[in-house]
């Protein structure tokens, strides 16, 4: 099971670009690297996930290095209700290959500022 | 297409209570899961269950604490003879897909606490 390692706290100026990165270095080839995000007293959402290719949905991108071992987040133009914990995850899951286990650590904390 | 429902979204018990929190999944998911927060910590996986079976309760405390999610009606989180220690947020999750289960869709929590 692949831990990952995540900034505490970043701060980012409202309009602007967030960019989150993630270490997850013992990543196994055939495991996804999830993000989601908690905003205060809420349930966790998805943002959007990936395997080796980058990413985008409407929430975001995601771009992962070529040796998987860390990825970025981006949020192209943060707003105030981006402020957040986002958390960046690696799943487990049965030995069948199934990776439901959301493992939730310390995340970072983005604060967008005006 | 309402989203996932939890309730209460806040319950009061007194230690040696029981509490049952109910989820209720978004609509064609069958897959649903149990996750506790406690204080300043991150969610922690309890329990994965489909229709009428447990699938994995390797997150759940050996005593006191059951989950079942019947074929009719929402999936129950039992928790019973309360101790103050089991105060925390308990969120549910559901997703609809045998494979890809990591994208799972979160309610807003139920608020334990114990007196």
């Amino acid at each position: 099971d692949a831990k990952t390692t995540q900034p505490t706290s970043m701060d980012c100026a409202e309009g602007r670009a967030a960019n989150l990165p993630c270490n997850h270095s013992t990543i196994s080839g055939n495991e996804y690297v999830y993000w989601y995000r908690q905003i205060h007293s809420q349930g966790p959402q998805y943002i959007i996930h990936g395997l080796k290719n980058n990413e985008t949905n409407e929430m975001a991108s995601l771009i992962i290095t070529e040796d998987r071992k860390s990825s970025t987040l981006i949020l192209p133009h943060a707003t105030l209700r981006d402020t957040a914990v986002y958390y960046c995850i690696v799943p487990l899951g049965d030995s069948g290959g199934s990776n439901y286990k959301l493992t939730f650590g310390k995340g970072t904390l983005l604060t967008v500022n005006p | 297409n309402a989203g996932v429902m939890q309730n209460p979204r806040h319950l009061v018990r007194r230690r040696g209570q029981e509490a049952r929190l109910r989820c209720s999944p978004m609509k064609g998911h069958s897959h649903v899961y149990w996750y506790r927060q406690l204080p300043e910590e991150g969610l922690k996986f309890m329990v994965y269950l489909q229709k009428e079976n447990i699938i994995d309760e390797s997150g759940m405390p050996k005593e006191r604490f059951s989950a079942e999610f019947p074929k009719e009606g929402p999936s129950i989180l039992r928790i019973q003879q309360v101790v103050r220690g089991d105060s925390a947020a308990y969120f549910c999750a559901s997703s609809p897909y045998r494979t890809g289960q990591a994208t799972q869709y979160f309610g807003p929590g139920t608020r334990l606490l114990v007196l």
